[in-house]
């Protein structure tokens, strides 16, 4: 069974743009969740989908968004990019969600710089 | 903000010695999870344990669970080179809405 799949590996970006990156879970998944991490805040929470629906968001700005396909595959998009936005964005699957009790399975993610 | 905190931040340690990892979390959960991120990668589950259980062991790693003081430990015995890592703890949000990890602890096992 193949794991998630993150594209892509490397992103390099200059402020005031926007990035789309794209996560496809392990086949079954149904919930999509993502995360950022820097070394400063550690993992923070974005947002969930569970089939098309966000479920749960964290508290970021509205230049952050997602969405789900109805294959369960993933983008977030995040728009006037700042210089702080720069960070390892992961993404992890699971079959119901893992606040549910469940393990939630990663992706290598995504490292964007943002310039 | 964050649910779990871990302690200590860093720990380093000599091959086959045991590290043993802090997890202090705010408010009541039904489970928690422990999970392991070799550097710039994705993170890994290692082992669940759920608010009814104590103490849970998988392989080389002893999990245990105490509500009453809100923390959990993660043991790792004969501590191994291939262990370094940061760990993380995991639980759910106040709202039961989201996982939500701590800052970490990074291990160095030196050989």
């Amino acid at each position: 069974k193949a794991g998630v799949t993150q594209t892509p590996r490397y992103l390099i970006k200059t402020r005031g743009q926007q990035v789309t990156l794209s996560c496809s879970p392990i086949s079954g998944h149904r919930s999509v969740s993502w995360y950022q991490q820097t070394p400063g805040q550690g993992l923070q929470f974005l947002f969930e989908y569970f089939s098309e629906t966000q479920r749960n968001k964290g508290n970021f700005p509205g230049r952050f968004s997602g969405r789900q396909f109805s294959n369960s595959r993933s983008e977030m998009n995040v728009s006037t990019l700042e210089l702080g936005d720069s960070a390892l964005y992961l993404c992890a699957s699971s079959l119901s969600g893992g606040m549910s009790g469940e393990k939630l399975f990663f992706g290598s993610g995504t490292q964007l710089s943002v310039l | 903000s964050q649910q779990g905190e871990e302690d200590p931040q860093a720990l380093s340690i000599q091959e086959g010695e045991n590290a043993t990892m802090n997890c202090s979390y705010k408010t009541s959960i039904n489970n928690l999870q422990w999970y392991r991120q070799n550097s710039g990668r994705g993170l890994v589950h290692l082992i669940l344990i759920r608010s009814n259980e104590r103490e849970k062991h998988s392989g080389r790693l002893r999990v245990t669970l105490d509500t009453s003081k809100k923390s959990s430990s993660l043991l790792i015995t004969a501590s191994r080179a291939a262990d370094t890592a940061s760990y993380f703890c995991a639980t759910d949000n106040q709202a039961g809405t989201a996982l939500i990890f701590g800052k970490g602890t990074t291990l160095s096992v030196s050989s």
